[in-house]
């Protein structure tokens, strides 16, 4: 089946740019989303991207996909303390069932001022 | 608009305990899930249900049960909890937007079982 795979720590200086990371193994998997998670709280969907697209920009977002090597990375720029949350990469696989989706394990985010 | 509410928010069991933790949407979504998550291991699928009156096991079902009780509740029930089974608890729905699948997540159940 379907896997996803994350980092599990990224720690960065307040006012940088801060890249997460994730590869998946379903070529043909349709739709890939970042979610983040404030301590204490649930997901929330932060934003998206199709497979037939490269990158998606979001005001301080920009989403990176390449297919041929099956990886996705979020840029967040100008990161501040209060971006400090888990980001966790989930993917629609090909067999899609109902919206089931593949999740990362996270990567923890750390901003330090 | 309440979107995906769980009761209880903490919940602490002796071993061989039982008990229900409840979810509702009121977003009219078809599909809802029950995710665990633990350090490290990210979020994984406990059950789910692609619609009302139909459940599917996901990656790790042993020791747990579920009902969808409608289009609105769904329910895991942990029959004799087990020290394994303390985890964080999600309930999670997804809409079918024009674009995409959005999944919409609870707050979580904090579970200890001692």
């Amino acid at each position: 089946g379907e896997d996803v795979e994350q980092s599990l720590f990224l720690s960065v200086r307040e006012g940088d740019s801060s890249v997460i990371n994730c590869t998946y193994t379903d070529s043909s998997s349709t739709y890939l989303y970042w979610y983040k998670q404030e301590p204490g709280a649930g997901l929330q969907l932060l934003t998206y991207i199709f497979s037939n697209m490269d990158m998606k920009q979001d005001q301080r977002l920009t989403v990176l996909l390449n297919k041929k090597d099956k990886h996705l990375s979020l840029r967040i720029a100008d990161t501040q303390t209060g971006d400090s949350a888990i980001y966790f990469c989930a993917v629609l696989p090909s067999d899609n069932q109902g919206g089931k989706l593949i999740f990362g394990q996270g990567t923890e985010l750390s901003v330090k001022p | 608009n309440a979107g995906v509410t769980q009761t209880p928010k903490f919940q602490v069991l002796k071993t061989g305990q039982s008990m229900t933790l409840q979810c509702a949407q009121d977003m009219n979504h078809n599909s809802m899930y029950w995710y665990r998550q633990d350090p490290g291991m990210g979020l994984r699928l406990i059950y789910y249900s692609a619609s009302e009156g139909t459940t599917d096991k996901g990656e790790v079902p042993n020791g747990y049960n579920v009902s969808r009780l409608n289009k609105r509740e769904f329910s895991l029930r942990l029959e004799s909890a087990a020290p394994s089974q303390t985890s964080v608890y999600f309930c999670a729905s997804t809409a079918l937007t024009y674009y995409t699948y959005e999944q919409y997540f609870g707050p979580g159940t904090r579970l200890t079982v001692t």
